[in-house]
């Protein structure tokens, strides 16, 4: 069981640049859930993807959007890239059936120049 | 914002007990303690939850105080591989993971040889 798997594991983009950083939820799991890491700080939520849908979204703007295709991976888009957005980007994974755990990625770590 | 209050730091001798202690004095009726860890360059690992009964399994165990405003993670015999950020987080459970996690600044263990 590779767990969940986040690609890719480094990104550097300049400002006014898009980005699409990727998700494989841990087998077996449906639910997708971003986090965004910034130095020195604990994870803020983004948002959460289930049956293809955002479920829940934390206090980011809509330059961050989101997908879940049926096989449960996920995609995080973030728009018009600030240097702020600078970041680890985390990926949880989830099964609607259960309520104890979430088990993250190891993150991508992007840098806005 | 989290509704857990954690020191920003502890040391710990290897071999010894780590106690990290955590006040959520206003955490809700249904509301679980959860513990989770980070280290270096890599995303949250689950460790354990409780609703109101002390917890055990195999990584660490969890004592809540009986009116449930604080509680304490305990490492019985911490190793070097535990040297992580431990962050203590309340969240209701039983929704199949739909509740998102809300992080602190948890608290930066360093276990010394």
């Amino acid at each position: 069981d590779a767990g969940v798997t986040q690609s890719p594991t480094h990104l550097i983009k300049t400002r006014g640049q898009q980005v699409t950083l990727r998700c494989s939820p841990k087998s077996g799991h449906d639910t997708v859930s971003w986090y965004q890491q910034a130095l020195g700080q604990g994870p803020q939520f983004i948002f959460q993807y289930y049956e293809e849908e955002e479920r829940q979204r934390g206090n980011f703007p809509d330059r961050f959007s989101g997908h879940q295709f049926p096989n449960y991976s996920s995609e995080l888009n973030v728009n018009a890239l600030l240097l702020g957005d600078s970041a680890l980007y985390l990926c949880a994974s989830s099964f609607i059936g259960s309520n104890e755990k979430l088990f993250f990625g190891s993150g991508t770590q992007l840098s806005v120049l | 914002d989290a509704k857990t209050t954690q020191p920003t730091s502890m040391d710990c001798a290897e071999g010894r007990a780590a106690n990290l202690p955590c006040n959520h004095s206003t955490i809700s009726g249904n509301e679980y303690v959860y513990w989770y860890r980070q280290i270096h360059s890599q995303g949250p690992q689950y460790i354990i939850h409780g609703l109101k009964n002390n917890e055990t399994n195999e990584m660490a165990s969890l004592i809540i105080t009986e009116d449930r405003k604080s509680s304490t993670l305990i490492l019985p015999h911490a190793t070097l591989r535990d040297t992580a950020v431990y962050y203590c987080i309340v969240r209701v459970a039983g929704q199949g993971g739909s509740e998102k996690l809300v992080f602190g600044k948890g608290t930066k263990l360093t276990v010394n040889p």
